[in-house]
C-alpha cells in the first residue's frame, strides 16, 4: 500500500517558537520522491521541498529543516523560530516510481494545520 | 506565481448541471495532473495527461472526465453534480513524467448547490 501518514491534526504554537511536523509514509518501491507544500489560508499549494529515496541527507533552507530517515519512513518538517506568516496547512506527500507505475501521482497526507499566535 | 492557470477562479452551480474547469500548464510542460480538495476525501489524484493522452487515473468518478488538448491546455468536466463534488479542484503540471515536481495551479472552487 502507498500512503503517507500526518498524525498532528493541528498545531498551535507562540511566536518564535521551535515546532515540528511529523510525516510517516508507506511504500514498498525502492525509488520514490517525497514533497513538502505549504497550503496558507488563500489555498494554493506551495512547494517547499523534494527529496529523493536515495538522499537520506538533511536539508536546511533558512529557518526551515528536513529530516528524512528511511529505517523509520519517516520525513519531519522543523520550523525554527516561527512566526505568524508559517500559519498554514502543511502536507507531506509521496510519488512511489518503482515498477510498472508510468505516473508520478501525488499521494497527500491529511495535513497538519499549524497556528502560529504572536 | 507558479506558471499554471486556472479557469474560473470560482464556480456555483446547482444539483444535476455539468462544468468545466480548463488549465493551462507552464510553458514547454507535457504533463497535466488533476486533484481535488474536498473536506472528506482531503487531496487526491484524480487523473494524470501526458501529451494528449491520459496517463493515470486515480479516484476519478465516471461522472468526471478529462482532456488535454494540442495546444497542451486540459479541462475537467463534471457532470450530473452532487452536493459531494463541492471542493477545491486543483491542476498542476510538471516537464515530463516521472520528474517528480509539480507545478500547481491556484486552484478552482466548486460550490454546488
Amino acid at each position: 500500500a502507498q500512503k503517507v501518514t500526518q498524525a498532528q491534526t493541528e498545531i498551535s504554537v507562540v511566536e518564535k517558537e521551535d515546532v515540528t511536523l511529523d510525516c510517516v509514509y508507506e511504500t514498498r518501491d525502492t525509488t520514490y520522491y517525497l514533497f513538502w507544500y505549504k497550503q496558507p489560508p488563500s489555498g494554493e499549494l506551495v512547494f517547499l521541498i523534494r527529496r529523493n529515496s536515495f538522499d537520506e541527507q538533511n536539508e536546511i533552507s533558512g529557518r526551515y529543516s528536513w529530516n528524512f530517515q528511511k529505517s523509520t519512513s519517516s520525513f519531519n518538517f522543523t520550523i525554527t523560530a516561527s512566526q505568524v506568516v508559517d500559519s498554514a496547512v502543511y502536507f507531506c506527500a509521496l510519488t512511489p516510481l518503482g515498477g510498472s507505475y508510468n505516473t508520478d501521482k501525488l499521494i497527500f497526507g491529511t495535513g497538519t494545520r499549524l497556528q502560529v499566535f504572536p | 506565481d507558479s506558471g499554471v492557470t486556472q479557469t474560473p477562479k470560482h464556480l456555483i452551480t446547482a444539483t444535476g448541471q455539468r462544468v468545466t474547469l480548463r488549465c493551462s500548464p507552464r510553458s514547454g510542460d507535457l504533463s497535466v495532473y488533476w486533484y481535488q480538495q474536498s473536506l472528506d476525501q482531503g487531496l487526491q489524484f484524480l487523473i494524470q495527461y501526458y501529451n494528449g493522452e491520459e496517463r493515470a487515473k486515480g479516484n476519478i468518478l465516471e461522472r468526471f472526465s478529462a482532456q488535454q488538448f494540442p495546444d497542451l491546455h486540459s479541462e475537467l468536466n463534471l457532470s450530473s453534480l452532487e452536493l459531494g463534488d463541492s471542493a477545491l479542484y486543483f491542476c498542476a503540471s510538471s516537464v515530463a513524467s516521472g520528474q517528480g515536481r509539480q507545478f500547481f495551479g491556484p486552484g478552482t472552487r466548486l460550490t454546488v448547490l
